[in-house]
């Protein structure tokens, strides 16, 4: 399995441009997140989806939408970019609650830097 | 919501020593409680985790150690080696709630010096 994966790794936007992350996992996890990072702080969540046709805001939504036609992938797209959003991007999955398993681990891509200038 | 606190913010110790890193949550909802170790330029990964129902647990050189009443969690990296240098994220989640959104600290960042 490769996991996680994110496209691209790197990217510059100019203000006012739009772009999308993409992220696609092959482990058939139902749940899927994506997260900024930014210097010195932790992770902060965007928005999640719970399985194909679901998704909802996480704590920091704004200027960022989902989709989710497919329970593999999950991309993240920004309409307008503004220098606010130059971050670290992570997406991320979980199996869904299974039986017992209270609980599952939240396997992670490897990042998409993104920078607007 | 949730909030995570963690401490300290960086941390250096000599090799063979050992690493204590301590989180607070706020939420006494929260029932899952993993660590994740981020090396440069990767996304973080799971090292250890614990549930609510256990107070300890250990995995060759690292454990963690939950406390329900006080509401904190703590790292213990025992024997530290250089490769153990990383950003260490402690978080929060509620397996009960649905999407399962789990809340980070502001991470550790970690040096061993040899």
């Amino acid at each position: 399995n490769a996991g996680v994966t994110q496209t691209p790794k790197f990217r510059i936007l100019k203000i006012g441009q739009s772009m999308t992350l993409q992220c696609t996992q092959d482990m058939n996890h139902n749940y899927m997140y994506w997260y900024r990072q930014d210097p010195g702080m932790g992770l902060k969540l965007i928005y999640y989806s719970v399985g194909a046709g679901i998704t909802d805001k996480g704590e920091v939504p704004n200027g960022y939408n989902v989709s989710r036609s497919t329970t593999e992938d999950f991309p993240l797209r920004l309409e307008l970019a503004a220098p606010s959003q130059t971050s670290v991007y992570f997406c991320a999955s979980t199996p869904a609650l299974a039986g017992a398993h209270l609980y599952n681990e939240q396997f992670f891509g490897p990042g998409t830097r993104l920078t607007v200038l | 919501g949730e909030n995570v606190e963690q401490h300290p913010s960086t941390l250096s110790v000599q090799e063979g020593d050992s690493a204590v890193i301590k989180c607070t949550y706020s939420d006494s909802a929260s029932n899952y409680f993993p660590w994740y170790k981020q090396e440069l330029g990767k996304g973080p990964q799971l090292i250890i985790d614990i549930r609510s129902n256990v107070g300890e647990k250990k995995d060759q050189r690292i454990a963690v150690t939950l406390n329900k009443t006080a509401k904190h969690f703590s790292l213990h990296i025992t024997e530290t080696q250089p490769e153990d240098s990383a950003v260490y994220f402690c978080a929060a989640s509620n397996w009960l709630n649905t999407g399962n959104q789990f809340y980070f600290g502001t991470g550790t960042s970690l040096t061993v010096i040899p």
